[in-house]
């Protein structure tokens, strides 16, 4: 069975730009959480959706968003971009995202550098 | 609050064991994970414990878990250069798959 697929692996942007971020997941799980990593704030939690519908969300500003279509596959989208931006940013999926039970499966990320 | 600490650095000879230490905040989780990251990849899901379980082993992994004093462990037996990595442990506390993470420990294995 395929892993959490990403695309693209590597985004370079520049200031005031837009960028969306795409994600797959693994066939069958129907939920999708995104994360932001970087160097000084570490791994931290941009928002989970499930059902197409977002259940949780992360102590981020509204220049971040995101969305599920009906065949789970979500994307993330991050407005007017500044340096700050510049991260790992890391999809997971599990199957049900019920409670603190259902283990989350990690992509390889996609890398932005903000210009 | 939500808090997960680890310490950030441990250097240890190949073929030595490794230990890994976190701290938490919350006890009511019904998991615990641990995750690596290699350079320049995404988080790989190594091992996790049950709530109500002290030890978990899975080959060279033993996963300890002290709830009296929210304390997790990882050991890795015979540690290689491949162990070479960033290890995280993780709190679902957060709710539908809101993982809380530590700061990670970078594990430098050197012969």
């Amino acid at each position: 069975k395929a892993g959490v697929t990403q695309t693209p692996r590597y985004l370079i942007k520049t200031r005031g730009q837009q960028v969306t971020l795409s994600c797959s997941p693994i066939s069958g799980h129907r939920s999708v959480s995104w994360y932001q990593q970087t160097p000084g704030q570490g791994l931290q939690f941009l928002f989970e959706y499930f059902s197409e519908t977002q259940r949780n969300k992360g102590n981020f500003p509204g220049r971040f968003s995101g969305r599920q279509f009906s065949n789970s596959r979500s994307e993330m989208n991050v407005s007017t971009l500044e340096l700050g931006d510049s991260a790992l940013y890391l999809c997971a999926s599990s199957l049900s995202g019920s409670g603190d039970t259902d283990t989350q499966y990690f992509g390889p990320g996609t890398r932005l550098t903000v210009l | 609050g939500e808090d997960v600490e680890q310490s950030l650095f441990l250097s240890v000879r190949e073929g030595d064991s490794s230990v890994i230490n976190c701290t938490y905040t919350d006890s009511s989780s019904t998991y615990l994970y641990w995750y690596k990251q290699e350079p320049g990849a995404g988080l790989q899901l190594l091992t996790y414990i049950f709530s109500n379980m002290d030890m978990k082993q899975d080959q060279r992994l033993t996963v300890l878990l002290n709830k009296k004093d929210k304390h997790l462990s990882l050991r890795i037996a015979d540690t290689q250069t491949g162990d070479s990595a960033i290890y995280f442990c993780a709190d679902p506390l957060g709710g539908y798959n809101k993982l809380i993470f530590g700061a990670g420990t970078r594990l430098a294995v050197h012969p």
